[in-house]
């Protein structure tokens, strides 16, 4: 199946620094991808839909500024966490898309667990 | 994208078949009907979609009524490993269509 990894696993960063999540398609190409957030028992919320060479598309509430996203080639996207306070801790995960027979198929990533001190 | 509606929990014991159900009454002609699950702490993985008719893959078999405005998941044998948040979810089949996840149900397989 689809492989999708994110860098790193997990993560624990000082207030006010910035942190940056790599999420990459290892065996496909994706032109799109996905980044959600999930907070502890809750289910996870989309946060944006990244096209590759294009902007980023944000969710309703989820500042784009804050959360910084590129997606520069076909199997790399990248969220950046600026400025990151405490309440930005949460577990992060990505998607790719994948083009089969039968349309797209979404994959993925094991997830990042930020905790921001 | 169709909302669906499903039990917030249930329980099996291992070895023996977890039917988990989905409602989904909502859902227009050119939405699948899609099942990831999610184990503690881990992204959440593909389990099975179909469109109208019945599908089976490794892992499980999904059951889409007539009308399709509900489906069921069929695990055939639970095991512990299984234990896990299901969810249900309804979507086209674009590069850029979104999976809206619900709360799922959470599914307790017991030895």
């Amino acid at each position: 199946g689809a492989v999708v990894s994110q860098h790193p696993s997990r993560v624990i960063c000082k207030s006010g620094t910035s942190v940056k999540i790599e999420c990459r398609s290892l065996d496909f190409q994706a032109t799109t991808m996905f980044w959600y957030r999930q907070f502890p028992k809750k289910s996870l919320m989309l946060m944006a839909t990244s096209n590759e060479g294009s902007k980023a598309t944000y969710e309703q509430g989820v500042e784009k500024d804050k959360f910084l996203i590129n997606h520069a080639s076909l199997t790399l996207s990248t969220l950046t966490v600026t400025s990151a306070h405490p309440e930005d801790s949460s577990f992060y995960i990505c998607s790719a898309s994948r083009g089969t027979s039968g349309g797209y198929e979404q994959y993925f990533g094991p997830g990042t667990r930020l905790t921001v001190t | 994208d169709a909302k669906t509606t499903q039990p917030t929990s249930m329980d099996c014991a291992e070895g023996r078949a977890a039917n988990l159900p989905c409602n989904h009454s909502t859902i227009s002609g050119n939405e699948y009907v899609y099942w990831y699950r999610q184990i503690h702490s881990q992204g959440p993985q593909y389990i099975i979609h179909g469109l109208k008719n019945n599908e089976t893959n490794e892992m499980a078999s999904l059951i889409i009524t007539e009308d399709r405005k509900s489906s069921t998941l069929i695990l055939p044998h639970a095991t512990l490993r299984d234990t896990a948040v299901y969810y249900c979810i309804v979507r086209g089949t674009g590069a850029n269509s979104k999976l809206t996840f619900g709360k799922g149900i959470t599914l307790s397989v017991r030895p």
